[in-house]
């Protein structure tokens, strides 16, 4: 089962800041999180992945509480492309192991 | 161009049948999974395999069959024990370092006629 529990569906207005969120209470020392999205009908794509500090890339960032139980994918400036199904993924980081997928949380950019 | 193919694209079987999918990378990656996809669900993993001649069941493993002999590729058949085949096919690979991030392909979706 997954480890992480993230809200079913959000809506953001084009232009502004997507912040969603993720529960991991459970998480171990050696697990990180990782971020995908899975825009419909497509594989998914990997946007980040962090273990304690905060991440950020081109796409997103990614802010993890101190006490590591949650955390927020942060899109800057949400587009209609960026619609998408976003899962949230604890995971160790050795011995290439599968990813646990949830439902995820399905994101709706509105113009 | 480098990066996860998957093929065919969408594909047809017919009661009783074995079908096979394809899942070729030349990221020259050392691990590959398959993932199946149902309607409005997370994504379940069928095997994976982390070296050459090797695989691992994942969740989902009966009524399926896999093998890897060359790195590249990954084929997956799904039998006629699998009796919902219907979903849609989810290839990935990764490699050790660089965050182990898995790159998936484009997928392949399975209907039985």
């Amino acid at each position: 089962d997954a480890k992480t529990t993230q809200p079913p569906s959000m809506d953001c207005a084009e232009g502004r800041a997507a912040n969603l969120p993720c529960n991991h209470s459970t998480i171990s020392g050696n697990e990180y999180v990782y971020w995908y999205r899975q825009i419909h009908s497509q594989g998914p794509q990997y946007i980040i992945h962090g273990l304690k500090n905060n991440e950020t890339n081109e796409m997103a960032s990614l802010i993890i509480t101190e006490d590591r139980k949650s955390s927020t994918l942060i899109l800057p400036h949400a587009t209609l492309r960026d619609t998408a199904v976003y899962y949230c993924i604890v995971r160790a980081y050795s011995g290439n192991t599968p990813l646990v997928f949830g439902k995820g949380t399905r994101l709706s950019v509105i113009a | 161009d480098g990066g996860i193919t998957q093929s065919p694209k969408y594909l047809f079987r017919k009661e009783g049948q074995n079908v096979t999918l394809s899942c070729e990378q030349n990221l020259n990656h050392d691990a590959m999974y398959w993932y199946r996809q149902d309607p409005g669900q997370g994504l379940r993993l069928i095997y994976y395999s982390q070296i050459v001649n090797d695989f691992q069941k994942g969740d989902i493993a009966e009524g399926y069959s896999v093998s890897r002999e060359k790195k590249e590729s990954f084929p997956l058949t799904v039998t006629s024990a699998q009796k919902n085949p219907t979903a849609f096919y989810l290839c990935a690979s990764s490699t050790s370092g660089s965050g182990e991030t898995q790159y998936f392909g484009p997928g392949t979706r399975l209907l039985v006629l």
